[in-house]
């Protein structure tokens, strides 16, 4: 089974820019997660889409940080503009239900560096 | 605000040894996640506990979770050193209802030498 896909895996620019990233869950995977995690930190929860709606972005800088899930698959997340403290890696996660406990299978991240 | 706490937050071992991880969380959760995860890696699910009680064992690991004593523990019987990596423990933030994101402790650094 294929595993959650991220890009682009690396990814630098300066502050005050804008930069996306994008994530597609593993088939059938109604619920989607993003997190971010700063080197040497536990990764910390943005946001959860279940299917194509948001059920949770109390933790979304919504001032800078927007994400979407259009049509229940794919999601993208945007940061803009960014700022140095924005350097970290931005994971995806899905699971097959949501709100049930399933385990939280983990893509391979994408490297923010902000200069 | 959930808190999750790991202790000790780094650890060097031999190998052969036997050691516990610790994970506090400041509010109630029958949910809780160990993942395990590699320098420049994701991170990897080793087990769900999802009761008071719960035990799970995978090779030279087993967890437990005690909800009253909020604690969960992460034991490693003779290390070897494949299982040198950095651990989490993450609780599920609502313990039901449809949101289940993760508050993740800082992770605990394992090094294991021959």
């Amino acid at each position: 089974e294929a595993g959650v896909a991220q890009s682009p895996r690396y990814k630098i620019i300066e502050k005050r820019q804008s930069v996306a990233f994008w994530c597609n869950p593993i088939s059938g995977h109604a619920t989607l997660y993003w997190y971010q995690q700063i080197l040497g930190q536990g990764p910390k929860l943005l946001i959860q889409f279940q299917n194509n709606g948001v059920v949770d972005d109390s933790q979304l800088p919504k001032d800078r940080f927007s994400a979407e899930r259009l049509k229940g698959v794919d999601s993208t997340l945007k940061i803009q503009p960014a700022k140095l403290e924005d350097s970290a890696v931005y994971l995806c996660a899905s699971s097959l239900r949501g709100g049930l406990a399933d385990t939280q299978y983990f893509g391979p991240g994408t490297r923010l560096t902000v200069l | 605000e959930l808190k999750v706490e790991q202790n000790p937050l780094f650890l060097s071992m031999q190998e052969g040894k036997n050691y516990t991880i610790y994970c506090n969380y400041s509010t109630t959760s029958d949910r809780l996640y160990w993942y395990r995860q590699d320098p420049g890696k994701s991170l990897e699910s080793l087990f769900v506990l999802l009761s008071n009680g719960a035990v799970k064992q995978e090779g030279r690991l087993m967890a437990s979770l005690d909800t009253k004593a909020r604690l969960s523990t992460l034991h490693i019987t003779a290390a070897v050193h494949d299982l040198s990596a950095t651990y989490f423990c993450a609780v599920d933030m609502y313990s039901g209802g449809g949101a289940d994101g993760l508050t993740f402790g800082k992770g605990t650094h394992l090094i294991i030498q021959p």
